[in-house]
């Protein structure tokens, strides 16, 4: 959807390197989820934000959703082989619960052993 | 938990040919999702339900598209008739809602099947 501008398309890292995977909408962000997924198979939850300036963290993925709720990161810490695969950013930006999301188009993300 | 079920994996099928994907939600699940991805247009929402009701189908491309869900812990996505451009994936995805109320209440994240990969030639 080009209501969720992901940044970069794709990304090809060396393991041990960090990374970010940018996500932007023009309107306001009323729940930010984070999303794996590998070929073939379905998307795995990664993270949720709701509020502005929220960061959460798990093993050495951490994403963030700016003040203005228009905006998240997801950066990759000493990424590893493991880390690859297609992450996408998904919101629901017409009001809070209604748990229907619109999604970005992805960033394939490749780690070079 | 089983996640989110769904069948077939893979299905070729003729131009012209009726399709229909099914999806079983985690159990206790009140909302369902289909979501079509291609290389082109990405991952769209199709349609979704609540508690077995069609909230919003404004995303269902054409009429040859439709989708059911009989009892809460079935649906089908249908395509008659089929064209090569419906080639897709198909993802049903589930989520629930927590608490009560427009303010107070909020959904789980979606959980997604590992989707349906559609041919048709």
């Amino acid at each position: 959807s080009q209501e969720l501008e992901q940044s970069p398309q794709s990304l090809i890292v060396q393991e041990g390197k960090n990374l970010t995977i940018n996500c932007t909408s023009s309107k306001t962000l009323y729940g930010l989820y984070w999303y794996k997924q590998k070929y073939g198979e379905g998307l795995i939850f990664l993270m949720m934000l709701q509020k502005g300036g929220e960061e959460k963290s798990h093993e050495k993925i951490t994403a963030k959703l700016d003040e203005k709720k228009q905006q998240s990161s997801l950066h990759i810490t000493a990424s590893q082989p493991s880390h690859a695969g297609i992450y996408l950013c998904g919101a629901d930006i017409i009001t809070s619960n209604t748990g229907k999301l619109i999604f970005g188009q992805g960033t394939t993300l490749q780690v070079k052993p | 938990d089983a996640g989110v079920i769904q069948s077939p994996r893979h299905e070729v099928t003729e131009m012209g040919q009726e399709v229909t994907l099914r999806c079983k939600p985690i159990s206790g699940h009140n909302s369902l999702f289909w979501y079509r991805q291609t290389m082109m247009r990405g991952l769209e929402l199709l349609i979704y339900f609540n508690n077995n009701v069609p909230i919003d189908d404004s995303g269902m491309p054409e009429d040859r598209f439709s989708a059911k869900m009989p009892n809460a812990s079935f649906s089908t996505l249908k395509i008659q008739p089929s064209e090569p451009r419906d080639s897709a994936v198909y993802f049903c995805a589930s989520s629930t809602t927590y608490g009560t109320g427009s303010i107070s209440s909020y959904n789980s994240p979606l959980h997604f099947g590992n989707g349906t990969r559609l041919t048709v030639t």
